[in-house]
């Protein structure tokens, strides 16, 4: 599975739109850009996954760069609730072969803190 | 969320007994994980399943074992515990291989 490189934290001020970058730059054209987060001492939340096209649903925006070595995350309008370690995930496509079976490999995630 | 289970939430035991934590679904998905989740380590998978009786070793799999003997139930065992399995289990589930999957509240289990 190619790397992702996230910034260790971030600040939002609340009703702002926050945007969460995340680089992956040996990403192959079969890996899938997958977006999880975290809230303190509960269980990885799926946010949105995406290929190559721009995706949207009732969460988040995610931008995937035409050449496909970064993404951003679109929280359009945080909430204090979305306080949590956002993780960008870049995951096996099928018939990449072994046995990985859609594993998902979790790395340190931004720290979003979103601001009264 | 998606109707996942774990049980027990917290335990705490001792060096070299068997601990069995029990993850149900019922949501009918046909896979379903075993995450561990460390400090400095993130998650990492221990184990999973793709149908019943059908499962296979992730990337930290020593000291632990798994059945699935239903659909609904995925039980995860350390056969003799110790001080480094101290850990937060997850458990996840998802509809496909490639599906997004959808994690469990955790069991936080203590090893003394």
């Amino acid at each position: 599975d190619a790397k992702t490189t996230q910034p260790p934290s971030m600040d939002c001020a609340e009703g702002r739109a926050a945007n969460l970058p995340c680089n992956h730059s040996t990403i192959s054209g079969n890996e899938y850009v997958y977006w999880y987060r975290q809230i303190h001492s509960q269980g990885p939340q799926y946010i949105i996954h995406g290929l190559k096209n721009n995706e949207t649903n009732e969460m988040a925006s995610l931008i995937i760069t035409e050449d496909r070595k970064s993404s951003t995350l679109i929280l359009p309008h945080a909430t204090l609730r979305d306080t949590a370690v956002y993780y960008c995930i870049v995951r096996v496509g099928r018939g990449a072969g072994g046995t990985s079976y859609g594993k998902l490999t979790f790395g340190q995630g931004t720290i979003l803190t979103v601001h009264p | 969320d998606a109707g996942i289970t774990q049980s027990p939430r917290h335990k705490v035991t001792e060096t070299g007994t068997p601990v069995t934590l029990r993850c149900h679904q019922t949501e009918n998905h046909r896979y379903m994980y075993w995450y561990r989740q460390d400090p400095g380590h993130g998650l990492r998978l221990i184990h999973y399943s793709y149908g019943v009786k059908d499962t296979d070793k992730g990337e930290v799999s020593d000291g632990y074992s798994v059945s699935r003997s239903k659909t609904e139930d995925f039980l995860l065992t350390l056969e003799s515990a110790t001080s480094s399995q101290t850990s937060v289990y997850f458990c996840a589930i998802s509809d496909r291989d490639l599906g997004p999957q959808h994690f469990g509240d955790g069991t936080r289990l203590s090893i003394l």
